[in-house]
C-alpha cells in the first residue's frame, strides 16, 4: 500500500516557470517531511525539508507548502532554471515507531532554457 | 567527510552469477539502507540495519538476496543467483538518530546493475 502519493510523474516547464509537485499522505504519525532531488546518474540527495508545526518553508527558490488538516504538502521551484532538471521525490517519517521512511514515486522535471 | 561509499558503481553479470555490492556508510551513523531503484517501481526500501542489526527485511524481494552489516562501517548485498529481472541501481544510504528525533538519509552513489 502506498502511503505517500506523488503527482504528477512528470512535468515540463519553460526557464522561469514556477513547478509545483504534489504529495500526500495517510499515516498521521508523519511527522517529518523532507524532498529530495536526484541528477541522473547520482544518489538522492536531500533538497529541503519541513516539519508539521510550520506551514511553509523556504529555501532560495525552494518551497515547501504543507496543510497538516489535508495531510498534503508540495514542492514549488521558483524561477526555474534548466539545472533544476532533476527527478524530486518527497519523503515521509515518523519519529516514533519503526522509522522506515516512506518514498513518494518521484518526479520528473525538465525546465527548458 | 567523503559521504557514503559503493563499490562497484556499475556491475555487469550473467545470470544465475554471484553478485556483491559493497557499502560503507557515513562515519557516526547508526542506520543504514539497501534500496532498489527501477523506472517500473521507483525506490523500494529492501532491508535497513540499526547499529548493525537488521531490523527490516519484508523488502528483500526474494531469498535470493541476502544482506550483512559486520561492523559499523561496512555491508553488503549479495543476490545468488542474479536474474535479468534484478537490473537496476542499488543505493546505499545511512542516517544518524538523536534520541526521537529522525535525521536526513544520505545516499551513495549507487551501483548500477545488469543481469544479461
Amino acid at each position: 500500500q502506498q502511503q505517500v502519493k506523488q503527482s504528477p510523474q512528470s512535468l515540463i516547464v519553460q526557464k522561469g516557470g514556477i513547478p509545483i509537485i504534489n504529495c500526500a499522505y495517510e499515516n498521521t504519525a508523519f511527522d517529518y517531511f523532507p524532498w529530495y532531488q536526484q541528477f541522473p546518474g547520482k544518489g538522492p540527495a536531500l533538497l529541503i525539508a519541513i516539519r508539521p508545526d510550520v506551514s511553509e518553508k523556504k529555501e532560495g527558490r525552494f518551497t515547501i507548502s504543507f496543510n497538516k488538516s489535508a495531510k498534503q504538502f508540495s514542492l514549488h521551484i521558483m524561477d526555474s532554471q534548466p539545472g533544476d532538471s532533476a527527478t524530486y521525490f518527497c519523503a515521509a517519517h515518523a519519529s516514533g515507531g519503526s522509522y522506515i521512511p516512506t518514498f513518494g514515486r518521484g518526479t520528473s522535471l525538465i525546465v527548458h532554457p | 567527510d567523503a559521504g557514503v561509499i559503493q563499490s562497484p558503481r556499475h556491475e555487469v553479470t550473467e545470470m544465475g552469477q554471484e553478485v556483491t555490492l559493497r557499502c560503507k556508510p557515513i562515519s557516526g551513523h547508526d542506520y543504514l539502507f539497501w534500496y532498489r531503484q527501477t523506472m517500473m517501481r521507483g525506490l523500494e526500501l529492501l532491508i535497513y540495519f540499526n547499529n548493525n542489526v537488521p531490523i527490516d527485511d519484508s523488502g528483500m524481494p526474494e531469498d535470493r538476496f541476502s544482506a550483512k552489516m559486520p561492523n559499523a562501517s561496512f555491508s553488503t548485498l549479495k543476490i545468488q543467483p542474479s536474474e535479468p529481472r534484478d537490473s537496476a541501481v542499488y543505493f546505499c544510504a545511512s542516517s544518524r538518530t538523536s534520541g526521537t528525533r529522525v535525521d536526513t538519509q544520505y545516499f551513495g552513489p549507487g551501483t548500477r546493475l545488469t543481469v544479461l
